[in-house]
């Protein structure tokens, strides 16, 4: 089974540039994840897919960052303008939704972003 | 809102010590717990996960951890540990109801010294 894609694997931009990273889930999981995760944090939920709609993005820097999910496949997530607090890794997870939670979520490699 | 508690940030173990690793979270209502980690240059992967029933549950490469249902903790143990287990471990708590939400810890790095 394939794992979670994501690319690219590292960025490095300057502030007030924009980036756009990528995601391909595994096959049939229809909940998406995004995640922040700055270095000595744990990861950070930014938005929460289901299929192709928002659920949760309460977290998510609406000023600046976006994300979609067209067709409830891919996803994108983009941020523009950048700010050197935004260095981070970026992970996307999936997993099956239902069964109560019970689901784990399956992680890609991330994305490591470095804004100079 | 749930959240997840994990008190050390950085353990340094030598190869056959004991290891214990806490997680206290907070949540009103019945959660689903789970232990992922993160080997050095790898993806977060699942370690154990605990729904209901035997509040001890065993995971992979002989790591388990004991739901204590009275201090909110999911505490995470191995009797031996070895060099391969030096890694960062992440505490996380989901909630049965709504979206299922997956809420992380902040992790501890564990480094096991040969």
């Amino acid at each position: 089974e394939a794992g979670v894609a994501q690319s690219p694997r590292y960025k490095i931009i300057e502030k007030r540039q924009s980036v756009a990273f990528w995601c391909n889930p595994i096959s049939g999981h229809a909940t998406l994840y995004w995640y922040q995760q700055i270095l000595g944090q744990g990861p950070k939920l930014l938005i929460q897919f289901q299929n192709n709609g928002v659920v949760d993005d309460s977290q998510l820097p609406k000023d600046r960052f976006s994300a979609e999910r067209l067709k409830g496949v891919d996803s994108t997530l983009k941020i523009q303008p950048a700010k050197l607090e935004d260095s981070a890794v970026y992970l996307c997870a999936s997993s099956v939704p239902g069964r109560g939670g019970r689901n784990e979520a399956f992680f890609g490699q991330g994305t490591r972003l470095t804004v100079v | 809102a749930q959240s997840v508690s994990q008190h050390n940030h950085h353990v340094i173990l030598s190869e056959a010590a004991s290891l214990e690793l806490g997680c206290n979270y907070s949540y009103g209502g019945t959660v689903n717990l789970f232990w992922y980690v993160q080997y050095p240059g790898q993806h977060l992967q699942l370690l154990l996960k605990y729904f209901s029933g035997d509040p001890l549950v065993k995971g992979i490469k002989g790591f388990e951890a004991e739901f204590i249902k009275s201090k909110f903790s999911f505490n995470l143990r191995k009797p031996s540990v070895q060099w391969s287990d030096t890694a960062e471990y992440f505490c996380a708590v989901t909630s049965s109801g709504g979206y299922q939400k997956v809420t992380f810890g902040t992790g501890t790095k564990l480094q096991v010294i040969p």
